[in-house]
């Protein structure tokens, strides 16, 4: 059974300090990782692609990367307005299943 | 500015009732989507549609029903035999057919029984 666990599952962080967020898969054949972001009561944002083991993209404060079983969502010198919850997804098979992981809630304190 | 947009933002069901989710986008996407949020778990799949006039069974369908008679529209039917419906709905579409290319989210809808 395709399984992504995400950790932690929240984190609080003083402004300005970097830290990771962990989306470990196990699927058949993945297709694509994809992280998004949520704001409370809102549907997620699409964040990223990733697609091959050794891939990386950055959008802002924000690097993901991928290994061949997990992947990363660094932040750098966090702020406030980076708090939310991040959903790491993984597609999969020939079907392209989706499945979603339960997310990391992340605070960033002033 | 495309985008897909849920109606209503918050609806209350009674017992025994059935309740209407509307979800419209005008990205010109071909493959549209429901998601049920509940809290510790991923989003999981109620149904989704890839063309007009043809939809399918995600993982949790039950207790649900679909149409997809337009391209911009596929609204989702909560029927009285879905017997936990509170959750957070969310509508998603993606550009053609493949779940590959990531989706587009609307704001959701929390459906609560009272």
């Amino acid at each position: 059974e395709d399984q992504v666990t995400q950790s932690p599952e929240a984190l609080r962080l003083q402004e300005g300090e970097s830290s990771s967020l962990n989306c470990s898969y196990t699927v058949s054949g993945l297709r694509g990782l994809f992280w998004y972001r949520q704001d409370p009561g809102k549907g997620p944002e699409f964040l990223f692609t990733l697609y091959s083991a050794g891939e990386e993209k950055e959008k802002e404060r924000l690097k993901a990367t991928l290994t061949k079983k997990e992947s990363f969502l660094h932040i750098t010198a966090p702020k406030p307005e980076d708090s939310a919850t991040y959903l790491c997804a993984a597609v999969s098979g020939g079907y392209q299943k989706v499945t979603f992981g339960t997310g990391t809630k992340l605070q960033v304190i002033p | 500015d495309g985008g897909i947009t849920q109606s209503p933002k918050y609806l209350f069901r009674k017992e025994g009732q059935n309740v209407t989710l509307s979800c419209e986008q005008n990205l010109n996407h071909d493959a549209m989507y429901w998601y049920r949020q509940d809290p510790g778990q991923g989003l999981r799949l109620i149904y989704y549609s890839q063309i007009v006039n043809d939809f399918q069974k995600g993982d949790i369908a039950e207790g649900y029903s679909v149409s997809r008679e337009k391209k911009e529209s596929f609204p989702l039917t909560v029927t009285s035999a879905q017997k936990n419906p509170t959750a957070f709905y969310l509508c998603a579409s993606s550009m053609g057919t493949s779940s590959n290319y990531g989706y587009t989210f609307g704001s959701g809808t929390r459906l609560t029984v009272v």
